[in-house]
């Protein structure tokens, strides 16, 4: 099956730096990739759709100039967590759906990044 | 809203016992629901995808029905290895390709 990668898979930052999380599609090119956000015992969140080529769409409550998303090439998208602080510890994944399905199908997900800001 | 409910929290069970888990959702026009199973500190791994009423579909120990209110992940005779969170999501019209999760229910089997 299609793979998304993720990485780094857990990072620990000091606050007010600035970090950087990568979603590549190994296999099929993702017009669209989707960044969520999960805090323990609670669901995924969606944060952003991130759409090759153009600016991401960011869900309510979510601060665009804080998570950064770019989404250069049909293979990766970059989600950069800007002067973080501890609220922002969290697991972000990443997600991505193979083009051309008709009907929804699985979206795969990369493993996760386990953010700590210190 | 577009909202998914997942029951029970948490569920613990004797290796070999049966039991189903609950997904309860309102959206506005079902185009999927889905399920996956994610392990501690990891991402969710695709299980199934439903996409109407009566669907069911089957994959070794795990089995997931569909009605228009509800999706049940029934576990027959479950292992150790069956331990994980179950996460259930739908995707609605409205909600463009996003999926809308559930917070789980986390299965703990023991032997």
């Amino acid at each position: 099956g299609a793979v998304v990668s993720q990485h780094p898979s857990r990072v620990i930052c000091k606050s007010g730096t600035s970090v950087k999380i990568e979603c590549r599609s190994l296999d099929f090119q993702a017009t669209t990739m989707f960044w969520y956000r999960q805090f323990p015992k609670q669901s995924l969140m969606l944060m952003a759709t991130s759409n090759e080529g153009s600016k991401a769409t960011y869900e309510q409550g979510v601060e665009k100039d804080k998570f950064l998303i770019n989404h250069a090439s049909l293979t990766l998208s970059t989600l950069t967590v800007t002067s973080a602080h501890p609220e922002d510890s969290s697991f972000y994944i990443c997600s991505a759906r193979p083009p051309g399905q008709v009907r929804n199908t699985e979206a795969f997900f990369g493993q996760g990044t386990r953010l700590t800001v210190v | 809203e577009d909202q998914v409910t997942q029951s029970p929290e948490a569920l613990r069970l004797q290796e070999g016992e049966s039991s189903s888990l609950n997904c309860s959702y309102t959206v506005s026009g079902l185009r999927g629901l889905f399920w996956y199973r994610q392990d501690p500190g990891k991402g969710p791994e695709f299980l199934f995808t439903l996409y109407s009423a009566g669907e069911e579909k089957e994959k070794e120990r795990l089995k997931a029905t569909l009605t228009k209110k509800e999706s049940f992940l029934h576990i027959t005779a479950p292992k150790p290895e069956d331990s994980a969170t179950y996460l259930c999501a739908v995707q609605a019209n409205q909600a463009g390709t996003a999926l809308i999760f559930g917070k789980g229910t986390t299965l703990s089997v023991s032997s």
